[in-house]
């Protein structure tokens, strides 16, 4: 079935670090893929979103590619600050459904 | 900006009672979705409604049921609760238009202790 792996974290950089989160998918058909942000104590928010292949979806310093080639849409940013520690979940849509599947999500700490 | 309003942000019962969780978003969305998060484990779809009265099972339905009689509103229910879902839960919204390039919406979750 459907499934969203992510690179396993905790991750801790410094500040001003490029940062790369990776995360492949397996789907039937083109799935439209999302990045989510989930600050302490809140709910997720939407980072970015990319629908097709070859797409890049960018937000908030953040870009991810869609590489159908090799099913991944890795998340980066070029200079990471502390207000970026959070938890990032990779989603990806499921064809003929309305649900998402989601990573298991990764927790990023910014050290300043 | 899509507004998702859940009902508590922390709430505490014992072992035993019936809960309820309540959802409610403000954009006339037709999807709803609630979900337990879990370290190591993610997040885990428990149930979902496509329309008013209509649900599905998601991948952990177990010990819960829904309840959507309005459109607007969807509500999570422990019918008889248990310390193993002591959990945080999170509600999403989502419009059907536009397919799957559509995303959820997301509160800003409760967090559930079963004593």
């Amino acid at each position: 079935g459907d499934s969203v792996t992510q690179m396993e974290g905790p991750v801790t950089l410094s500040e001003e670090a490029f940062l790369t989160i990776n995360c492949t998918y397996t789907a039937t058909g083109y799935p439209s893929l999302f990045w989510y942000v989930q600050y302490p104590g809140e709910g997720l928010q939407l980072l970015l979103k990319a629908t097709k292949a070859d797409d890049k979806g960018s937000n908030k310093g953040f870009e991810a590619t869609y590489r159908k080639e090799t099913t991944s849409f890795h998340l980066e940013k070029g200079s990471v600050q502390v207000s970026d520690s959070a938890v990032y979940f990779c989603a990806s849509s499921i064809q003929g459904a309305q649900k998402l599947v989601f990573g298991q999500g990764t927790r990023l700490t910014i050290n300043p | 900006d899509v507004k998702v309003t859940q009902s508590s942000r922390y709430l505490v019962k014992r072992t035993g009672e019936k809960v309820f969780l309540e959802c409610v978003q403000d954009m006339d969305h037709e999807n709803m979705f609630w979900y337990r998060q879990d370290p190591g484990l993610g997040l885990r779809l428990i149930y979902f409604s496509y329309d008013v009265k209509m649900k599905e099972k998601g991948d952990i339905p177990e010990g819960y049921s829904v309840s959507r009689e309005k459109k607007e509103r969807f509500s999570l229910i422990l019918e008889s609760a248990s310390t193993n879902q002591t959990s945080m839960y999170l509600c999403a919204s989502r419009s059907r238009q536009g397919g799957s390039n559509q995303p959820q919406h997301f509160g800003d979750g409760t967090r559930l202790s079963i004593l």
